[in-house]
């Protein structure tokens, strides 16, 4: 089955840890994204890429680095530098020419 | 970055009364996105809707872009229907990365 894929779905951190999230798709989209949201709000931002070994910042891309060395992956890694990282993070991916995005089921990274 | 206000922020409906929720957004777009966030937290694609009327069995949207509004209607709204219901936007130029409004909580009692 297409789609996309987040993995662990549930993750908890130490303060000071960095931890890395994985998102992979399987529907040949070039382009591929990552939000935050947090209780009650829409989601923002993180980071976005549109091709292979390119991606640029969103609106809150402190705290956090992102890799695009496979079509299919887009890994983004929470570091320590991040100050208030618990929340839902998920992951899209869309097409270049018909920008539709899709979601994958998300990650909840509580900071204990 | 567009500005997007969904209205109204919460709904309360009986089961098999019918809804419209309202997206107004701040700049000219090439992409408007209705979502179904369900109690798991997934995002589940409604429409694609940057202008003009899409029906989905009970659901139907309409994006007047030119006054840059978007409309979701609900009719005989089901228990299933619960959750919270976005409204997220893109540039017409430029990167295509998604503004979300900040939801309508819809809660369907039988």
């Amino acid at each position: 089955d297409g789609g996309i894929t987040q993995s662990p779905k549930y993750l908890f951190r130490k303060e000071g840890q960095n931890v890395t999230l994985s998102c992979e798709q399987n529907l040949n989209h070039d382009a591929m994204y990552w939000y935050r949201q947090d209780p009650g709000q829409g989601l923002r931002l993180i980071y976005y890429s549109q091709i292979v070994n390119d991606f640029q910042k969103g609106d809150i891309a402190e705290g956090y680095s992102v890799s695009r060395e496979k079509k299919e992956s887009f890994p983004l890694t929470v570091t320590s530098a991040q100050k208030n990282p618990t929340a839902f993070y998920l992951c899209a991916s869309s097409t270049r020419a018909v920008n539709e995005q899709f979601f994958g089921p998300g990650t909840r990274l509580t900071v204990l | 970055g567009i500005q997007v206000e969904q209205s109204p922020p919460d709904l309360i409906l009986q089961e098999g009364a019918n809804s419209t929720l309202r997206c107004n957004f701040s700049d000219s777009v090439n992409n408007l996105q209705w979502f179904h966030q369900n109690p798991w937290g997934q995002l589940i694609n409604l429409f694609y809707i940057p202008s003009g009327t899409k029906q989905n069995g009970r659901l139907s949207a309409t994006t007047v872009a030119t006054e840059r509004y978007s409309l979701l209607y609900i009719s005989s709204s089901q228990t299933t229907d619960s959750g919270v219901y976005f409204c997220a936007v893109a540039y017409q130029t430029g990167a295509n990365n998604l503004f979300f409004g900040t939801g309508t909580r819809l809660t369907v009692i039988p």
